[in-house]
């Protein structure tokens, strides 16, 4: 089955400590992108790519990192320099609005979320 | 004017009835809109897409209404277990070959029995 897996379900980070989150998806998607969403609150953008070897910042990308050497992967790391890092953390995938024939219609499909919390 | 707005809620139904919630969106050059449904502690489900012309899966029905921006998203029937929080999302283009896709904060849902 396709679909977007997120790894692992719970993290703890201690003080001065990096952190990686993984995304994987088999999708076949291009579009790759990670949110976090705090309690109570909508989901805010961190980063995303459109292609392999290419990726942007959203809209709160300070203290955290990416990269995108691979289709299907996306990982996360969150800093040190992130001093509020806990949060659930969204990865999504879409189809590229560039491949597709309905440019302007796709959605993002979610993993089921990686929960960090601070020790 | 927020991007794109929703009411928060809570809206509290009984078993049954009719609920509907809008999300309004300040570009006019958006493109394409989506409900999402996201339980408590988990990910965003694509609940449907938003067409033109309205359209409809089961109790659900979405429209769009370009003129005044926004969408609209009307349950029928409502179940225990379309308690939930809906997220409605807008993608515009914003040139150069990248969309912008904005999430609402969610509307949240409570049926009860």
């Amino acid at each position: 089955d396709g679909g977007i897996t997120q790894s692992p379900k719970y993290l703890f980070r201690k003080e001065g400590q990096n952190v990686t989150l993984s995304c994987e998806q088999n999708l076949n998607h291009d579009a790759m992108y990670w949110y976090r969403q705090d309690p109570g609150q909508g989901l805010r953008l961190i980063y995303y790519s459109q292609i392999v070897n290419d990726f942007q910042k959203g809209d709160i990308a300070e203290g955290y990192s990416v990269s995108r050497e691979k289709k299907e992967s996306f990982p996360l790391t969150v800093t040190s320099a992130q001093k509020n890092p806990t949060a659930f953390y969204l990865c999504a995938s879409s189809a590229s609005p560039h491949r597709a024939r309905t440019y302007s219609n796709q959605p993002q499909h979610f993993g089921d979320g990686t929960r960090l919390s601070i020790l | 004017r927020k991007e794109v707005e929703q009411d928060p809620g809570p809206f509290n139904v009984p078993e049954g009835a009719t609920v509907a919630f809008n999300c309004t969106y300040s570009n006019s050059a958006s493109q394409s809109f989506f409900w999402y449904r996201q339980d408590c502690r988990k990910e965003p489900k694509l609940l449907m897409s938003v067409y033109s012309s309205g359209n409809e899966d089961g109790r659900f029905t979405a429209q769009l209404n370009r003129a005044s921006q926004y969408i609209s998203l009307l349950i029928r029937d409502s179940k225990l277990s379309d308690s939930a929080t809906y997220l409605c999302v807008v993608i515009s283009y914003s040139g150069a070959g990248s969309y912008q896709l904005t999430f609402g904060k969610g509307t949240k849902l409570s049926v009860i029995p």
